[in-house]
């Protein structure tokens, strides 16, 4: 199975700063990754696909990037709303695989 | 705008069996165009697919959860459900039912529903 690896575990960013989340995986997933919005007690959000295609709804502050193994979820200036826990799922191959994910708190 | 609820019962004692359901809102699951998935999320271990299932009733499961699992549809009530025999410690999680489209390689799952904490212990 393709292994996704999320880095940094934890991202301590200021109100409006500029954050930038990495997910890699084992092998080439081509554009093949959406990236996810989770918040304790809540449903988890699709926040892209196909590694930057924003989902319905979803602000243009959120922007992803990268091909093959290496991609980046990048928040542009971040709102009180956005300290999230984020992750990443490959769908190039079944079994759909997660990254173990980067928490994004308040510095 | 589907949605998704998970329900069952939050405590399971070890070697017994996990059974939950997913009931379906605001479409149906009578349709070609998407899988039925479960999800589960571990404190530590983090996020693992458990399997799917299509409205034919064929299945698909994770190969590391091994034979465990049974996912089964009821058309009737618009559910799905998820069974998982010899449960232990380690099936410790919050549990997600998800849904996936069949279209090749757009098997981002969307939406989910808010998922339902299921601890094992006697």
């Amino acid at each position: 199975e393709i292994v996704m690896t999320q880095s940094p575990a934890i991202l301590s960013v200021s109100p409006g700063e500029r954050a930038t989340l990495s997910c890699r995986a084992s092998q080439n997933i081509f554009s093949n990754i959406a990236w996810f919005q989770q918040k304790p007690g809540q449903a988890p959000r699709l926040l892209l696909y196909g590694a930057s295609n924003r989902a319905s709804g979803i602000p243009a502050r959120f922007s992803g990037s990268g091909s093959g193994t290496d991609f980046t979820l990048s928040i542009s200036s971040l709102q009180s709303e956005d300290f999230a826990f984020y992750f990443c799922q490959q769908y190039n191959n079944w079994p759909l695989t997660f990254g173990g994910g980067t928490k994004v708190d308040i510095k | 705008q589907v949605q998704l609820q998970e329900s069952g019962p939050g405590l399971v004692k070890p070697s017994q069996t996990l059974s939950l359901t997913c009931s379906v809102s605001g479409g149906s699951i009578n349709t070609s165009d998407f899988y039925w998935n479960w999800i589960r999320q571990h404190p530590v271990k983090g996020l693992e697919w458990v399997g799917y299932i299509y409205k034919s009733g064929d299945t698909y499961y994770n190969p590391s959860i091994k034979s465990r699992p049974t996912i089964s549809l009821d058309m009737s009530k618009n559910q799905f459900s998820l069974t998982l025999t010899s449960v232990t410690a380690a099936d410790t999680a919050v549990y997600y039912c998800a849904r996936v489209a069949r279209i090749a390689r757009k098997w981002w799952f969307d939406p989910w529903g808010q998922g339902t904490q299921v601890t094992v212990s006697s």
